[in-house]
């Protein structure tokens, strides 16, 4: 079975430009979550759905950061404008849940991003 | 913030050693969650251990859960160079399905 797919895998770009990253969950999972990584501040969780509904938005840093699902199959993490400190690695995750019990998170192999 | 706190920060054996992560959380949990993250990859799952259990085993991997002392420990019998990574442990807050991870154990496994 395919895993979470994320793309791009690279993106360098120049501060103030517009970036999009994509992701493409595993087929049947009901959660998704955008994660960021960088050496100074470790996994932090930016935002997760469930169902395809936004359910804790409490990560994102700024109102320059906004994600969107359309569809159990598709979502994006948008940054607009985008400055050097957003440089880092993005993942996205996605699960199966059911009642309130956690499950194990799959991981895309993240895009790593780079604010000129 | 980060809820689970690993240590050690870095560990560096031979092959064939074992290795031992310990994790601290602050908060009551569901659930704890062991991680590994290979380099420039994504992290992957390893095992799951519920607040009610206190040990449970998956191969060379044995989990310690003491909820009492809010820690968890991840031991790695007869270690492999491919056991070379990073290793998380994660916990979620006792509802919903948000997970917090700790800041890693970067373990080194020389042949």
């Amino acid at each position: 079975d395919a895993g979470v797919i994320q793309s791009p895998r690279h993106e360098v770009t120049e501060m103030g430009q517009e970036v999009t990253l994509r992701c493409k969950p595993i087929s049947g999972h009901n959660s998704l979550f955008w994660y960021r990584q960088t050496m100074m501040r470790g996994l932090e969780l930016l935002i997760y759905f469930n169902n395809n509904v936004p359910i804790d938005d409490s990560g994102m840093p700024e109102d320059r950061f906004s994600a969107k699902m359309p569809n159990a199959s598709f979502s994006t993490l948008k940054i607009q404008p985008s400055e050097p400190r957003d440089s880092a690695v993005y993942f996205c995750a996605s699960s199966l849940v059911w009642t309130d019990d956690n499950q194990p998170q799959h991981f895309g192999d993240g895009t790593r991003l780079s604010i000129l | 913030s980060q809820q689970g706190e690993e240590d050690p920060q870095a560990l560096s054996i031979q092959e064939g050693e074992n290795a031992t992560m310990n994790c601290s959380y602050k908060t009551s949990i569901n659930n704890l969650q062991w991680y590994r993250q290979n380099s420039g990859r994504g992290l992957v799952h390893l095992i799951l251990i519920r607040s009610n259990e206190r040990e449970k085993h998956s191969g060379r991997l044995r989990v310690t859960l003491d909820t009492s002392k809010k820690s968890s420990s991840l031991l790695i019998t007869a270690s492999r160079a491919a056991d070379t990574a990073s290793y998380f442990c994660a916990t979620d807050m006792e509802y919903g399905n948000k997970l917090v991870f700790g800041a890693g154990t970067i373990l080194r496994v020389k042949s």
